[in-house]
């Protein structure tokens, strides 16, 4: 089945630092998505990406479709306490009725104010 | 509206009780799904529905039992669960075709004593 390698599995940064993560898939997928979960809470859409180079932002935050199909990644910038979550990237390929997703493992992020 | 309502946030019963978790989505979405979520893992699948019929199932325990009453509502039957089966059980919807990400409800934390 489809893979999802997610790295790295957790950061511990500083307020105010850049942070990047990024996703490889041994197949391809149609589209990409970046959720973010905090505890006790269920995962929360940040981004979604559906070509092939895509490159897209949402206020702090950057992803790309890998150019492959096989990858992506998320950037934040300038990052703040209420970052602090386990980010999940997620990919999709579509084919008839699969509605599947398949998620990494997931990146945990502190930050240290 | 990009909300996905499940009740109850909390839930804790024993091995021989009959349970059910509850999920409502009003955007429309023709596809929902219910997830388990163990601590800091990502969220597995466990069964899709579409156009309200089951189109997934990832081989789960007969003492799971899914229902779609309707487009909006989406149900999960619990009995005789295990221990093991204490999770956060997630509910997600999303359009079908080409704009496939998943909105998750806030999920129902289940303990089963």
């Amino acid at each position: 089945g489809q893979q999802l390698n997610q790295s790295p599995q957790s950061m511990f940064i500083q307020e105010g630092e850049d942070v990047s993560m990024n996703c490889t898939s041994s197949s391809i997928f149609n589209t990409w998505l970046w959720y973010k979960q905090e505890p006790g809470e269920g995962p929360v859409l940040l981004i979604a990406l559906y070509k092939a180079g895509e490159l897209t932002s949402n206020g702090r935050l950057t992803a790309q479709f890998g150019i492959t199909r096989k990858d992506s990644f998320l950037n934040i910038s300038a990052s703040i306490p209420s970052d602090v979550g386990i980010y999940f990237c997620a990919g999709q390929y579509s084919g008839g009725s699969n509605y599947k997703l398949t998620f990494g493992k997931g990146t945990l992020l502190t930050v240290n104010p | 509206d990009t909300e996905v309502t499940q009740t109850p946030k909390h839930l804790v019963m024993g091995m021989t009780n009959k349970k059910s978790l509850k999920c409502e989505q009003h955007m429309g979405h023709r596809a929902m799904y219910w997830y388990k979520q163990k601590a800091k893992k990502p969220p597995e699948l466990m069964f899709v529905y579409s156009y309200e019929k089951l189109s997934i199932n990832e081989s789960v325990p007969s003492r799971f039992s899914p229902e779609c009453p309707n487009s909006s509502l989406l149900n999960l039957h619990l009995h005789a669960l295990q221990p093991e089966d204490s999770a956060l059980y997630l509910c997600a919807s999303s359009q079908t075709g080409l704009r496939p990400e998943a909105f998750f409800g806030q999920g129902t934390r289940l303990t089963v004593v």
